[in-house]
């Protein structure tokens, strides 16, 4: 089954300890997407990566880290979680990012709901 | 940075009645998804809008692109506690972003 697969579902840490929030996609796209979703705030943009060894900034990207040392995974690091990081994570991806154009179909995780004590 | 402001965030209605949802942005879109999202799961694809005034229905559901291209709407006709959910529209300004509004979550009761 294509799918888009987030690990962990649910954690709950204390501010400092260092965590990864792993994505893996079995569909062989090109580009993958971190967001985080805050009530109130729809969904904003971490991090996303256009292909293998490139990785850009999106809205928030303070206070995380990313790499995409292969196709099919792309990693969230917390090196240090605070309680305002404390939200729903969602990894997506897509086959390739089309400029100007409305084919952009992203398929999304199940989320990973993260508690920062 | 742009902005997309849905409204209303928040809907509870019975089942069977009609219902509308709004996007809505200063900022000219090159194109414009519908997502719904329900609970413990991620945003589902409904529909990509890409030409102004364009009209596009989804069984009950009707998307509708405004003229200029900066606002979006989505109509539900007989409601069903199935389309219970949040709903996402998510617009693209020609770069390599996908800007999400701020949500509308739909309750229907039976």
């Amino acid at each position: 089954e294509a799918q888009v697969t987030q690990n962990p579902r649910y954690l709950i840490t204390v501010t400092g300890k260092k965590l990864t929030v792993t994505c893996s996609q079995n569909m062989n796209h090109e580009y993958m997407s971190w967001y985080r979703q805050d009530p109130g705030l729809g969904l904003r943009q971490i991090y996303y990566s256009m292909n293998v060894e490139v990785t850009d900034k999106g809205d928030v990207p303070e206070g995380y880290k990313v790499s995409r040392k292969e196709k099919r995974n792309f990693p969230l690091i917390l090196e240090s979680p605070s309680p305002n990081q404390t939200s729903l994570y969602f990894c997506a991806s897509t086959i390739k990012w089309y400029f100007f154009s409305g084919a952009n179909v992203l398929t999304f995780g199940a989320g990973s709901r993260l508690t920062v004590l | 940075t742009q902005l997309l402001e849905q409204s209303p965030q928040f809907l509870s209605i019975q089942e069977g009645e009609n219902l509308t949802v709004y996007c809505n942005s200063s900022s000219v879109f090159s194109s414009l998804q519908w997502y719904r999202q329900e609970p413990g799961e991620g945003p589902v694809l409904l529909v990509t809008v890409v030409t102004g005034g364009e009209v596009k229905k989804l069984k009950r559901l009707t998307f509708q692109f405004g003229d200029a291209r900066k606002d979006s709407s989505l109509h539900i006709t007989a409601a069903q506690p199935g389309d219970t959910g949040l709903y996402l529209c998510a617009g693209a300004w020609d770069t390599d972003k996908l800007i999400f509004g701020t949500g509308t979550r739909l309750q229907v009761f039976p």
